[in-house]
This record gives C-alpha cells, structure tokens and sequence, in this order.
C-alpha cells in the first residue's frame, strides 16, 4: 500500500520559534490533509491541500501541496505553548470506490517549552 | 459545531469476548469510516462504508469485524473476537456529501483495552 513518510519524528522548541515538518509519499495523491491531535481526543483538521503548488495558509499555520504531488509541509510561525500535541500529515486520492480513505504520516510529536 | 461521537470513551473487554464500538456520525453526513489507532504508531483506515454497504476495507478488517448503521443515527464497529493486538484507540470519522475530498470529522475515540 501507499506509504507516508514523516519527519522529524519529534520536536523540542522554545515559544515562539517557528516549526517546519514534511511528508514524503512514495506514489501521487491528489489531497493532502494536515492533522492535530491533542492527548485523548481525536485529529482536528488543520488545512486541506487539492492542488499541486498550492500554499493554503491558517492563522500561523502554512502548509504546501508538493509540486510532484508526493510530499507537502507545514509550517508554524511564533509557537505558543497550545501547539503542543502530535501533527499527522494524511494524503488522499479521490475517485474510486474507497470514497476517501485517508492514509496517515507516523506524526510528529511537537513539545513547545514556555 | 456539530461533532462525532463516540461511546465509550473506554472498553475494558476479555480476549475472545465481542465488542460494540459505538459512533454518531454528524447528522446530514452520508460517508463514514473506522479508523485504527495502536498506541504510539499512526493511524491506520479500517473500513469506508456508503449507501449501507462496505465500500473498502483494509486488510486489517477481517472476518472478525463488522460495520453496521443499525438506525439514522448510530454506525457501529463490531469485534466479534477479540484478540490482544486489537488494544487500540479506534475513531469513527464522517463527511458530507461532495467529493471524495471533502473533509472528514473526526470523534475522540474509544480505547480498547483487551486483557
């Protein structure tokens, strides 16, 4: 199956320094999906990427969709402590019968010290 | 904003016992899904389900597992065995109509812990 590729795996920072992680895919997909996941609850989605090229913004939060469509960033300016949880990156490709199934990075595991 | 439930937040269940894993997807959604979560590794998709039917599984879904919407409200995620490697969070996601790409909600999860 199609496999994801995070990095790095986990991140130690002081407040308000800025935050890079990636996602590689071995094979194309046409959405990629920024996930947070904060301890005992769900993933809330960050940004949504449909287009190859596209730089989507969210508050602090930049993501790029990979021009070869096999990997996409996130980026977060200025931390505070409340970005503190685990960042999964999900790619999909839509069409077919799977009608969505989203494929998930190992996540990386951010820790913002005050 | 409306969410996705999930009941329990946490199943206690003996090895070879059956477990009902319990979502209320988001009201107007017709697209729902399972998703597998074993501590500290990433999530992995377990089933899509459509129209009343499976519309993909992963073989992580094997005879063992069951999908229902038993009624307008409830999908449900049955083990009908369970196995010490199914101690996982699992979570119930759904989206609306449109594209496959549409965004899919997420609910908090119930930990399964087999003993």
């Amino acid at each position: 199956g199609q496999q994801l590729n995070q990095s790095p795996q986990s991140m130690f920072i002081q407040e308000g320094e800025d935050v890079s992680m990636n996602c590689t895919s071995s094979s194309i997909f046409n959405t990629w999906l920024w996930y947070k996941q904060d301890p005992g609850e769900g993933p809330v989605l960050l940004i949504a990427l449909y287009k190859a090229g596209e730089l989507t913004s969210n508050g602090r939060l930049t993501a790029q969709f990979g021009i070869t469509r096999k990997d996409s960033f996130l980026n977060i300016s200025a931390s505070i402590p409340s970005d503190v949880g685990i960042y999964f990156c999900a790619g999909l490709n839509a069409g077919g019968t799977s009608y969505g199934k989203l494929t998930f990075g190992q996540g990386t595991i951010l820790t913002v010290h005050p | 904003e409306p969410e996705v439930t999930q009941t329990p937040s946490h199943q206690v269940t003996q090895m070879g016992q059956e477990v009902i894993l319990r979502c209320v997807p988001i009201s107007n959604h017709l697209y729902f899904y399972w998703y597998r979560q074993i501590l500290g590794q990433k999530v992995e998709f377990l089933v899509s389900f459509y129209n009343n039917e499976i519309s993909e599984k992963s073989e992580i879904f094997d005879d063992q597992f069951s999908v229902e919407r038993p009624d307008g409200s409830n999908f449900t995620l049955k083990i009908r065995s369970t196995k010490l490697e199914d101690s996982a969070m699992y979570f119930c996601a759904s989206r609306n109509r449109g594209r496959d790409n549409q965004p899919q909600h997420f609910g908090d999860g119930t930990r399964l812990s087999i003993l």
